[in-house]
């Protein structure tokens, strides 16, 4: 089966400390995708890549960095420099990034404890 | 930068057909438009993709006039099930990909 998978589910880390959640996809997909969702708002978009050891930040990069090292994979790392970090991650992937549609996996829940 | 304009909230009655439409003024030539569907906790679920005029699939039907300034996400029949958020996507050019306000659907009995 094909498809975008993100783990882990439900994530919880303290104050200060440093924490990547991860993204891996077997669709063969080019571009990555990571956004963010605060309860009961829409998505906004953190980083994309279109190829691989390539990324562009979004709307809200600040406090977050990206790698792509492999086609297949997009970690996310939420850094302490990350004033709010507590919200929904989801990642996706699409063939190119102007190809829509995307595919999205079934997201991380992280809690700043 | 292409931005997009949906209701923050509809309601229906199962069995009855819903049209959701969305503003997207400023879309570029090259660009597609695009419907997903979210559940609580869950990742948005593609719904629909269109260019211009009418799409159908076994899902949804999407509406675009000649300018291509908005489009409609039309549901028939609608079911509890269908109470989700419906989020409209547009290409812009300048790479960056944003997704509406999303419109929450309720569907009551």
């Amino acid at each position: 089966d094909g498809g975008i998978t993100q783990s882990p589910k439900y994530l919880f880390r303290k104050e200060g400390q440093n924490v990547t959640l991860s993204c891996e996809q077997n669709l063969n997909h080019d571009a990555m995708y990571w956004y963010r969702q605060d309860p009961g708002q829409g998505l906004r978009l953190i980083y994309y890549s279109q190829i691989v050891n390539d990324f562009q930040k979004g709307d809200i990069a600040e406090g977050y960095s990206v790698s792509r090292e492999k086609k297949e994979s997009f970690p996310l790392t939420v850094t302490s420099a990350q004033k709010n970090p507590t919200a929904f991650y989801l990642c996706a992937s699409s063939f190119d990034h102007l190809t829509y549609g995307y595919t999205f996996g079934s997201g991380t829940r992280l809690t700043v404890v | 930068l292409a931005k997009t304009t949906q209701p923050i909230s509809m309601d229906s009655y199962e069995g009855q057909e819903v049209n959701i439409t969305c503003s997207h003024n400023n879309i570029a030539t090259n660009d597609y438009i695009t419907w997903y569907q979210q559940f609580p906790s869950q990742g948005p679920r593609f719904i629909i993709q269109g260019y211009k005029t009418k799409v159908t699939n076994e899902v949804a039907s999407l509406f675009i006039p000649a300018d291509r300034k908005s489009s409609t996400l039309s549901l028939p029949r609608v079911s509890l099930s269908d109470t989700a958020v419906y989020y409209c996507l547009v290409g812009d050019n300048t790479d960056k990909l944003i997704f509406g306000t999303g419109t929450r659907l309720q569907v009551f009995p």
